[in-house]
């Protein structure tokens, strides 16, 4: 069975750094690629990018491309999101999805809601 | 920026067809997927490559795409399909690493 399992919800203070995961099971994790959407509160789906992680080839969103890195580690199948430096408008749900070659987004994790208050 | 542009909401009665539209300037080339998402649950695959359904999806979703409009049509809608629904596509670039978008999403009322 495929599953994605993604890390624990976060509270945080501006500033902070974080990165959340995503842990592959019950497929070959090297040869699908695993994209990242954002859900702010009461507000719909954004596309942030993708990663391949058989070599790591990523692509961003523009509207991400320099404020979060998505990276994996396909010895262990897990992909991470991560932010060096996070503020208020970060503050929303996470999912992490397989991309399948026809079937799009096949597979979601149960998401990581990030909360970023001072 | 590439776009898709889906009306905000619908509203049918139940065992009414109700149709979603998604419409975007890449779409006659370009496949149309569609996800339902429910209050506080991950969203869930209910067609890609314009019509096709993923197993255990019912058979009342349908799917079609013409010129630049994808829709979603629920024939006989039940009060459990009462969710937001988003259609999601890719720009020209083509492949996985192509721009991909999420429409705006379409919150189906069922009462």
């Amino acid at each position: 069975e495929v599953q994605l399992v993604q890390s624990g919800a976060e509270v945080k203070k501006p500033g902070d750094s974080l990165r959340i995961s995503c842990e592959g099971s019950g497929y070959n994790f090297t040869t699908y690629w695993i994209a990242w959407v954002r859900q702010m509160p009461g507000k719909g789906l954004e596309w942030m990018g993708i990663i391949y992680p058989g070599d790591s080839d990523t692509k961003y969103s523009p509207s991400f491309q320099g404020q979060v890195t998505i990276s994996a580690d396909k010895s262990i199948s897990t992909a991470y999101l991560q932010w060096t430096s996070l503020k208020a408008s970060d503050t929303a749900m996470y999912y992490c999805a397989r991309a399948h070659p026809r079937m799009g987004l096949d597979y979601w994790g149960q998401g990581t809601l990030v909360t970023v208050s001072s | 920026s590439y776009e898709l542009t889906q009306p905000p909401s619908v509203s049918v009665s139940p065992g009414q067809t109700a149709r979603i539209t998604c419409s975007g300037d890449a779409l006659p080339k370009k496949y149309a997927y569609w996800y339902q998402q429910k209050s506080g649950q991950a969203p869930v695959l209910v067609l890609y490559e314009d019509s096709k359904r993923p197993s255990g999806i019912p058979e009342r979703f349908s799917g079609s795409s013409s010129g630049t409009m994808a829709t979603l049509t629920i024939s006989g809608a039940q009060v459990e399909d009462e969710a937001d629904y988003y259609c999601y596509s890719t720009d020209n670039s083509g492949n996985s690493r192509g721009n991909w978008v999420f429409g705006g999403g379409t919150k189906l009322t069922v009462l």
